[in-house]
């Protein structure tokens, strides 16, 4: 069974600033990959950023960067140059490539709240 | 614009009752998800469906069911026997139903059961 654990249940970070959020995952599974979303205070999902297990270069997608470090099993999310619009709900999740069907497992969400 | 829409979004029923959760996509995305929410919770996977007329239980199934008639649409039906209905429930779809592809979501539906 595949587990994916977010420590921070909350964090404060300044406008501007970088703000990285702890992921760490376990599987037996070498194919898989790492997805972030986004969970503002609308409640819709967006997604931020995916990491496939046999990418050997860290994905980026704008002001967000995904810190993949495989013998650690970690996928951590940095956010650079923090904006008020960035508080919201992250979620980390994980998807097994070769199983049939795309299905995620979530940890458990870290809010992040943005101060002026 | 493309996208996937959830109604309504709050709903409300009394205990022992069945409610259908409505689900659409015009992205024209073979596979389709439910997951329910809890407060302070992450996502759990109900019910999935890769292609149409086939769908297959998720983490925790009991107590819902599904149909998938259609590519563009995946109801959700909250029976009585789910012991507690209480969430907020999102639907999403993506391009394949390998764990490659991004899913996408949709605004999601908040079921109070009262």
């Amino acid at each position: 069974a595949q587990k994916i654990t977010q420590t921070q249940p909350g964090m404060f970070v300044q406008e501007k600033e970088a703000v990285t959020l702890d992921c760490t995952y376990d599987t037996s599974d070498q194919s898989y990959g790492l997805f972030w979303y986004k969970q503002p205070s609308s409640w819709e999902m967006i997604f931020l950023i995916y990491q496939g297990s046999y990418d050997e270069q860290n994905a980026t997608e704008g002001r967000y960067s995904l810190n993949f470090q495989k013998a650690r099993k970690s996928a951590n999310l940095v956010i650079s140059a923090s904006q008020l619009g960035d508080s919201a709900m992250y979620f980390c999740a994980m998807s097994m490539i070769k199983a049939a069907g795309n299905k995620l497992t979530f940890g458990g969400g870290t809010r992040v709240l943005v101060k002026p | 614009d493309g996208g996937i829409t959830q109604s309504p979004k709050y709903l409300f029923r009394k205990e022992g009752q069945n409610v259908t959760l409505s689900c659409e996509q015009n992205l024209n995305h073979d596979a389709m998800y439910w997951y329910r929410q809890d407060p302070g919770q992450g996502l759990r996977l109900i019910y999935y469906s890769q292609i149409v007329n086939d769908f297959q239980k998720g983490d925790i199934a009991e107590g819902y069911s599904v149909s998938r008639e259609k590519k563009e649409s995946f109801p959700l039906t909250v029976t009585s026997a789910q012991k507690n209905p209480t969430a907020f429930y999102l639907c999403a779809s993506s391009i394949l139903g390998t764990g490659e592809s991004e899913q996408f979501f949709g605004p999601g539906t908040r079921l109070t059961v009262l």
